[in-house]
């Protein structure tokens, strides 16, 4: 079954630091990979997506992810995160298998940035 | 000003009551979507919809159903059935059926079961 892991549960980050945050995906076939973020209090919104061209995606307030197909891997990073990123951030990916039109979803990493 | 609607935000119910939850969207987008958010356990979908008067169970569908009468609604009935309802329920939309179209959400609803 396809299935999404995101290794970090929990990060906590001073200002100015550098995130990455990993997911992984289980699907040989063709993909569709997406991040999103949820603020506090606020809804779930897209970050960033990939499904085809340059693997190196940019997205919303200098977040980036880079597919990469040997390692079935799409990484968020950001070279220096600021308070407001603080958020839960969470990976997802669709395939063109059959009929699914379903986002398989990771569990979630829940970033924590310190003043 | 589009997007995605979900009513109450708070709701708080009785055990062995069921409960509607509501989402509706102008988005005019053809495929609908409900999910459950647990902390640790990420998303879950219940049911979806690609087109009106269809839709399909996802993984967790067992004591919820679901209606789409109208391209623009699909409300959410959480049964006396469902074990454990009291969660974050997030509705979903999404333009077209490409799977590279990303999903649109509402604010969410947090039921309650008391």
């Amino acid at each position: 079954a396809q299935s999404v892991s995101q290794h970090n549960h929990h990060v906590i980050l001073s200002e100015a630091a550098s995130l990455e945050l990993g997911c992984n995906y289980s699907y040989g076939g063709t993909v569709n990979l997406f991040w999103y973020v949820q603020y506090p209090g606020q809804h779930l919104q897209l970050l960033l997506k990939y499904f085809s061209g340059d693997p190196l995606v940019k997205g919303i307030k200098g977040f980036e992810a880079e597919f990469i197909k040997s390692k079935f891997s799409f990484n968020l990073r950001k070279p220096s995160v600021q308070w407001s990123d603080t958020a839960e951030y969470f990976c997802a990916v669709t395939t063109n298998a059959g009929n699914n039109r379903k986002l398989i979803w990771g569990l979630g990493t829940s970033l924590a940035v310190n003043p | 000003d589009g997007g995605i609607t979900q009513s109450p935000k708070y709701l708080f119910r009785k055990e062995g009551q069921n409960v509607t939850l509501s989402c509706e969207q102008n988005l005019n987008h053809d495929a609908m979507y409900w999910y459950r958010q647990d902390p640790g356990q990420g998303l879950r979908l219940i049911y979806y919809s690609q087109i009106v008067n269809d839709f399909q169970k996802g993984d967790i569908a067992e004591g919820y159903s679901v209606s789409r009468e109208k391209k623009e609604s699909f409300p959410l009935t959480v049964t006396s059935a469902q074990k454990n309802p009291t969660a974050f329920y997030l509705c979903a939309s999404r333009r077209g059926l490409a799977e590279n179209n990303e999903q649109f959400f509402g604010p969410g609803t947090r039921l309650t079961v008391l």
